[in-house]
């Protein structure tokens, strides 16, 4: 089974703190997801990776940063917490897809949910 | 922009009825779709897919069904039990990414809760 694991389930940091996320996969999978899920919202993807060292902007990525050095480890950076960035964090990886338009599944981790007070 | 959304927020069923979760899609040149459960606390845990060369798959108790006529998915939960209780998400693929190739990027619809009554 694919097993996709978070440094921690809940945080509490203060306005200002710089605070790290990570996510570690087990399935050698070239693409990691970092996604933030709020009430009413959804899930809203902030950063993703394709290979070591490449990132590319979400949907949201004002805020945070991310670090992927090897394959398995995709860290979420939030620079300077802020109250806006309590949430449920979600990392997620998948396999690169067998044609151009296909996609495999994401598998998520258990979540962190941050509060920054 | 494209978005993949959910005819009802809310679905209440009783334990051993059949349960059916509604999906639309607006990216007509989507070609994968995922639903999703999610149980209070926990990350989304990956249900059944299917390619848009298909038009029904089948799980255990699951099926899903791919409308592309209407852009429309289903989610259909047989013989409906307590344990089912959770939000399901429908997720479509995305073509995000700069090197013109699929990134396994997909677009998530906001979640359908379904409560089953004992």
């Amino acid at each position: 089974d694919v097993k996709v694991t978070q440094s921690s389930r809940y945080l509490v940091k203060r306005t200002g703190e710089k605070v790290f996320l990570e996510c570690v996969q087990d399935m050698d999978h070239e693409n990691m997801f970092w996604y933030r899920q709020d009430p009413g919202l959804g899930l809203r993807l902030i950063y993703f990776s394709y290979d070591v060292k490449m990132k590319e902007k979400g949907d949201i990525p004002e805020g945070y940063s991310v670090s992927r050095e090897k394959k398995e480890r995709f860290s979420l950076i939030l620079e300077s917490a802020s109250t806006n960035q309590t949430s449920m964090y979600l990392c997620a990886s998948s396999s690169r897809g067998t044609g151009l338009s296909i996609t495999d599944t994401q598998y998520f981790g258990p979540g962190t949910r941050l509060t920054v007070l | 922009g494209e978005s993949v959304g959910l005819h009802l927020p809310t679905l209440s069923v009783q334990e051993g009825d059949n349960s059916i979760i509604n999906c639309a899609y607006s990216n007509s040149a989507s070609d994968y779709f995922i639903w999703y459960k999610q149980e209070s606390g926990k990350g989304p845990q990956f249900i059944i897919d299917i390619r848009s060369n298909m038009d029904k798959r089948q799980g255990q108790r699951v099926t899903v069904l791919l409308n592309k006529t209407v852009k429309h998915l289903s989610l259909q939960i047989a013989a409906t039990q307590p344990g089912d209780s959770a939000v399901y998400f429908c997720a479509e693929n995305s073509h995000l990414g700069g090197n013109g190739g699929s990134q396994g990027n997909l677009i998530f619809g906001k979640g359908t809760k379904l409560s089953v009554k004992p």
